[in-house]
């Protein structure tokens, strides 16, 4: 079984710069998270999607972070403008009944 | 609020000896508390978990416990080996959303 597929793995951007990333999650896994861990510090929720619709985004910072699953599968999210606060590794998950499966993570560097 | 704090930040032990991370969370409606190991630049992998029906579940070497009055749940290594040096993350799913939240993680690392 496939699992979930992100990309890019890696990032390196300016303060001010805008950037995206996208996430697929396992087939058939209607729940899709995107989550932000800072080094040393264990993830924090973002925003969580139940098949195109939004369960949950109230730690999404909304004036500069958005995201989206149009058609209730791929999701991506986007910064705009980035803050050198925002480095961090940005982790997408799927679920199945209770496990989340998390894919390799986009490793975002904003200097 | 929606809150799991996890102790200690760091741990040291001997190669064969045994190892416990604890954690406390907040919302007594959480049903559903999974442990995440976390190697240095990879992802999260789901290694146990506990539902609130129950109050310990074991799997070789690791076990988890649960005490829903006290709103604690710990895991448990017993005959450490290398290669459970890792970072282990607890988590609790909060009832609101049936989102999951995550503690800071324990540092843990296995001494030869």
């Amino acid at each position: 079984e496939a699992g979930v597929a992100q990309s890019p793995r890696y990032k390196i951007i300016e303060k001010r710069q805008s950037v995206a990333f996208w996430c697929n999650p396992i087939s058939g896994h209607a729940t899709l998270y995107w989550y932000q861990q800072i080094l040393g510090q264990g993830p924090k929720l973002l925003i969580q999607f139940q098949n195109n619709g939004v369960v949950d985004d109230s730690q999404l910072p909304k004036d500069r972070f958005s995201a989206e699953r149009l058609k209730g599968v791929d999701s991506t999210l986007k910064i705009q403008p980035a803050k050198l606060e925002d480095s961090a590794v940005y982790l997408c998950a799927s679920k199945e009944a209770d496990t989340q499966y998390f894919g390799p993570g986009t490793r975002l560097t904003v200097l | 609020g929606e809150n799991v704090e996890q102790h200690p930040s760091t741990l040291s032990v001997q190669e064969g000896d045994s190892a416990v991370i604890k954690c406390t969370y907040s919302d007594s409606a959480s049903n559903y508390f999974p442990w995440y190991k976390q190697e240095l630049g990879k992802r999260p992998q789901l290694i146990i978990d506990i539902r609130s029906n129950v109050g310990e579940k074991k799997d070789q070497r690791i076990a988890v416990t649960l005490n829903k009055t006290a709103k604690h749940f710990s895991l448990h290594i017993t005959e450490t080996q290398p290669e459970d040096s890792a970072v282990y993350f607890c988590a609790a799913r909060y009832s609101s959303a049936s989102k999951i939240i995550f503690g800071s993680g324990t540092r843990l690392s296995i001494r030869p």
